[in-house]
Order: C-alpha cells, then structure tokens, then sequence
C-alpha cells in the first residue's frame, strides 16, 4: 500500500524553466529525504529534513531548493532547470534520522529537460 | 567514497530455478554500514526487501536470502525456487549514519514459466 505519495509522475519542461516537485508521506515519521537517480541508476541523497528542519544538504547546485511546510511534506523546487537535471527523483520518509531506520520510497517523479 | 558494485543488466531464469545477485561494497567511512536490498515491482515504487545491520549476519523476507560478509564486503541476494511473481528490479544498498546512501545500479530480474 502506497504511503510516500510524489506529484507530478513526469515532466517535460525546457531549459531555464523552474519545475516543483511534491512529495507526500502519510506514515507519521519525522524524516524525509530527496534523492536523484540518473541515467546510470545511481540512487543520492540530495536533502534529508527532521521534523521541518533541514539537517542533510549534499552538494547540489543551488538552482535546487527545498520546501517543507510540515513533517509530512517535503517538496523540491528546482529554479531554472539544465539538461543535466534530467533523471528520476525520489522522495523517501523514515521514522527518524537513526541509520538503522527503514526508508519507504515514493513511485518517483521523472523529469526530461529538453 | 563509498560505493556498491552489482550484477548489471538482466538477468533470466527459469520459474523453480535458484537464483543469485552478487552484490559487493567498498566503504571509506568508518565503521561497518548497514546493507539493504530493495525491489521495484512493475508500476511500483522501491521497498525494502530485507536489511542485515550486523556483520555476520543473514537476513531473510519472502523467500529471499541475503548474509552481510564483512570480510568479502559481499551481501549477495539468493532464492532457492523464483517465482514469476519475483520478476522485478533488485538494488542492493549501504549506508552509514543518516547521511550516506548508495545504491547499485540495479539487476532487472525477469523470470520464465
């Protein structure tokens, strides 16, 4: 049963655009994450956030940007899209930020930047 | 850094058959990482399969096997008899702490009645 909800499943914009990401998770844990999977399939973690609160920030262009209103959304803001951007972002939620947490991913949102 | 190295591509076996995923890591940080494999069914999302946190230990879920092995940094995923309902994608992962997360490339399974 689907709990970690993402919007939109795909996106086609062009270069320079800005595009926003939804995630939503009805799990009742406190720690969400975004990662990018790109065409090699490599799965990294891009934000991780506690309870609204940003506490995992790898190193990502600044054009990305993360929005939290509430321990259930983490939303991606990405300002003005490259074609590099292209791949298949995944929001996760774990009941806390301990390591031996399981992380329950979303369906994913795919963007194509042409 | 650290990184997970699995078998690519397709892989094709017969339904009743056994099957295995090698799936080897290389870890710089500290410590020992916890190790995961997750599945992707078709029109699904990601879900944890099963996850070993303990060097020396066998994890298991749905038939499915997996035992942490530090010395040979190995945490390959075996089944004794697949079902065509196991065709999916496998992705084997590590992590440590809270901020580190990689996974494999991912090993599209697809099995023949």
């Amino acid at each position: 049963e689907t709990a970690v909800f993402q919007t939109p499943n795909y996106h086609v914009t062009q270069v320079g655009n800005e595009v926003s990401f939804n995630c939503k998770q009805t799990l009742g844990h406190d720690t969400m994450y975004w990662y990018k999977q790109d065409s090699k399939k490599l799965l990294k973690i891009m934000f991780s956030y506690n309870n609204k609160q940003l506490i995992v920030n790898e190193t990502v262009p600044r054009r990305f940007s993360p929005q939290s209103s509430d321990k259930a959304h983490l939303n991606l803001r990405i300002k003005s899209v490259e074609p590099e951007d292209s791949a298949v972002y995944l929001c996760a939620s774990s009941p806390t930020t301990g390591y031996q947490d399981t992380q329950y991913f979303g369906p994913g949102t795919r963007l194509l930047v042409l | 850094g650290d990184s997970v190295t699995q078998t690519e591509g397709q892989v094709t076996v017969s339904e009743s058959k056994s099957l295995i995923i090698n799936c080897t890591y290389s870890a710089t940080s500290i410590g020992y990482p916890n190790l995961f494999w997750y599945v992707r069914y078709p029109g699904e999302g990601l879900q944890l399969l099963l996850k070993v946190i303990t060097a020396g230990q066998k994890g298991s879920s749905r038939g499915f096997e997996a035992t942490y092995n530090k010395e040979a940094t190995s945490f390959h995923l075996q089944k004794a008899s697949v079902q065509e309902s196991d065709s999916a994608v496998y992705y084997c992962a590590l992590r440590f702490g809270y901020q580190n997360f990689y996974f494999g490339k991912g090993t599209s399974l697809t099995v023949i009645p």
